[in-house]
């Protein structure tokens, strides 16, 4: 059956350290990999989205890899600030444009 | 853009009534989606429509619930009857192409 799975529910680190979280899958084939941010009593925000193409992607301090052979994506968060924290869910797609999410991990920055 | 509205933010309903859920997703995006979040399943697709027609609808849990959206600018989740393992949160998300949704900030639904 296909599974989505994050490292860990919650992952805690020091201010000015690089987070890293990981996505792995498995029975899926998928086009493209998105990560979104989720603040409690609010929807998932978008962030980035990398193509089965694509090796890696970044924006500002955040940095996501995609390897289609290891069913495994990275997301980097660098030089992390307590304004970081929050759930980081990642989702891929299935047949026809909808997306499967996984069920997140919770990030804390710690100051 | 105002983006994704959905109303209300929260409803309280009794068992056994009708709950209506509304979503104006952004302007020019084709795409709507209704998910559904528990802590025990995190997020579900309950049905997913493209050009303001359903696509695919297998993720809705039974014949209690039923979505439309009569136009490009208004979806709406029901659920008839309402049953407390109904409680949850209800998303709805717009996309233009598929990829990169926009979320609403969702409908708290605790049915008792």
């Amino acid at each position: 059956s296909q599974k989505i799975e994050q490292n860990s529910e919650a992952l805690n680190i020091q201010e000015g350290k690089t987070a890293t979280l990981t996505c792995n899958y498995t029975n899926y084939s998928p086009a493209y990999l998105q990560w979104y941010r989720q603040d409690p009593g609010r929807g998932p925000v978008f962030l980035l989205l990398i193509r089965e193409n694509e090796k890696e992607k970044r924006k500002e301090r955040l940095k996501v890899t995609f390897d289609t052979t290891l069913k495994q994506s990275l997301f980097h968060i660098t030089a992390s600030q307590p304004a970081d924290s929050a759930t980081y869910l990642c989702a891929l797609d299935g047949s026809a444009r909808q997306l499967t999410f996984g069920s997140g991990t919770q990030l804390t920055v710690l100051p | 853009d105002a983006g994704v509205i959905q109303s209300p933010r929260h409803e309280v309903t009794e068992m056994g009534q009708e709950v209506t859920l509304r979503c104006k997703p952004i302007s020019g995006h084709d795409y709507l989606f209704w998910y559904r979040q528990t802590m025990m399943r995190g997020l579900e697709l309950l049905i997913y429509f493209n050009n303001n027609v359903p696509i695919d609808d297998s993720g809705m849990p039974e014949d209690r619930f039923s979505a439309k959206m009569p136009n490009a600018s208004f979806s709406t989740l029901k659920i008839q009857p309402s049953e407390p393992r109904d409680s949850a949160v209800y998303f709805c998300a717009s996309s233009p192409t598929g990829d990169g949704y926009t979320f609403g900030s969702g409908t708290r639904l605790t049915v008792v």
